[in-house]
């Protein structure tokens, strides 16, 4: 299995809503991240987790919660969100960096948030 | 890591090579030079990165120059589904800060 995987695809959500997107993977990658995409933006860094603790937070609000249950599953909790922040919510894995090698980071699909 | 500097947009035809360019003209020894493309509404794609050699997989070729200030991704035979936003990542692999930080990237058309 070479894929990320993120449910759900589509999410509309009101200002007052909480809900979750989840990603998860199964190819032993022990580093997986949040980036967020604006329309005709590049992707932006949210949140970097490594070996399932959290190691980068990108000043990212404190609406946007992260959650690492296990090595293969990567949660982002949404409460009381702004329409600004709408976008494609995407997630990645990679393996753990080190040793001087070169990896690339395998992306999911994305889930495109709408906030009304 | 390095800044990356990449034109804007790029046409190619297709059945043609495209030639991506990139300049990053303040790399350092240990950073490694990766590309990425995202079609349309999916998530980025690895195609294929380096540090010093050439490289080449199924998907691309990458030729990075002597002095490693720039390189150069090839699509041999580019096709309709090769367009795409491409971009050129500069980065060291180290424990600690471990992102990948996007530029604004290359858009190519590929036209019939």
């Amino acid at each position: 299995d070479t894929e990320v995987t993120q449910t759900p695809k589509h999410l509309v959500m009101g200002m007052t809503n909480k809900k979750s997107l989840k990603c998860e993977q199964h190819m032993g990658h022990r580093a997986m991240y949040w980036y967020k995409q604006k329309a005709k933006k590049p992707p932006e860094l949210m949140f970097v987790y490594s070996y399932e603790k959290l190691s980068i937070n990108e000043s990212v609000p404190s609406r946007f919660s992260p959650e690492c249950p296990n090595s293969s599953l990567l949660n982002l909790h949404l409460h009381a969100l702004q329409p600004e922040d709408s976008a494609l919510y995407l997630c990645a894995s990679s393996q753990v960096p080190g040793r001087g090698r070169g990896y690339g980071y395998t992306f999911g699909s994305g889930t495109r948030l709408t906030v009304v | 890591d390095a800044k990356t500097t990449q034109p804007p947009s790029m046409d190619c035809a297709e059945g043609r090579a495209a030639n991506l360019p990139c300049n990053h003209s303040t790399i350092s020894g240990n950073e490694y030079v990766y590309w990425y493309r995202q079609i349309h509404s999916q998530g980025p794609q690895y195609i294929i990165h380096g540090l010093k050699n050439n490289e080449t997989n199924e998907m691309a070729s990458l030729i990075i120059t002597e002095d490693r200030k720039s390189s150069t991704l090839i699509l041999p035979h580019a096709t309709l589904r090769d367009t795409a936003v491409y971009y050129c990542i500069v980065r060291v692999d180290h424990n600690a800060g471990n992102m990948l930080t996007f530029g604004g990237g290359t858009r190519l058309m590929v036209k019939p």
